[in-house]
């Protein structure tokens, strides 16, 4: 089946240092949206992206759709503790059917 | 706005048992997903609800779990009879009507099947 590929799982990165997650989706998607969720807590919306080659930024966060639509990135300028989390990417397909990546967990050392 | 509400927060059943989760959505949205996450991986859809009709439940295990979204509003979702591979924390969201918009999810149920 189809599938939406994310890496890294992992990032431990300095505080300051930037991050950037990768999504990878075997087909073409009608658009992708991209989660934040903190320890403990559930997956809270941040973006979504619908045309090709988009680009989206929100304050230190930059997102990206591919110019196929099959992939995206999610970069994390300057990063701070509270950017700590896992984030997700979601895939939807045309059939209006969604995927979600395995995630990205974002470890911030201070 | 009130958020998606969700119970009971916590579930503690031995195998075999039976077990039900409800949701009720933020007023207004039409569409409506229970996911399962298990521990350190991402959410994986069971069933999406447009309205009170089922839009995709493909990865719903039917031989055990069974939903429901019988007005079109709040939402069941029930195991019967649980395994141990069923812990998980079970999420519901809900977003408005139309293709992307966001979805809002829920605080979920974190279930431990022993």
């Amino acid at each position: 089946g189809q599938q939406v590929m994310q890496i890294p799982q992992y990032q431990h990165v300095q505080e300051g240092e930037d991050f950037t997650t990768y999504c990878n989706s075997s087909t073409t998607l009608s658009n992708i949206q991209w989660y934040k969720q903190r320890p403990g807590g559930h997956p809270v919306f941040l973006i979504q992206l619908v045309k090709s080659g988009e680009v989206k930024k929100q304050k230190r966060l930059t997102f990206q759709f591919g110019e196929a639509k099959k992939n995206s990135s999610l970069h994390i300028t300057a990063t701070q503790t509270t950017d700590v989390g896992t984030y997700f990417c979601a895939g939807r397909r045309g059939d209006d059917k969604i995927i979600f990546g395995k995630g990205t967990r974002l470890h911030i050392l201070p | 706005e009130a958020g998606v509400a969700q119970s009971p927060r916590y579930k503690i059943i031995e195998k075999r048992q039976s077990v039900a989760f409800w949701c009720n959505p933020i007023s207004g949205h039409a569409t409506l997903y229970w996911y399962q996450q298990i521990l350190g991986q991402g959410p994986k859809l069971l069933i999406q609800f447009q309205n009170n009709g089922v839009v995709d439940d493909s990865q719903l295990p039917k031989d055990r779990f069974s939903a429901e979204r019988l007005k079109g509003v709040d939402s069941t979702l029930k195991i019967q009879p649980a395994k141990l591979e069923d812990s998980a924390v079970y999420l519901c969201a809900s977003s408005s009507s139309g293709v992307g918009v966001g979805q809002f999810f829920g605080p979920g149920t974190r279930l431990t099947v022993l």
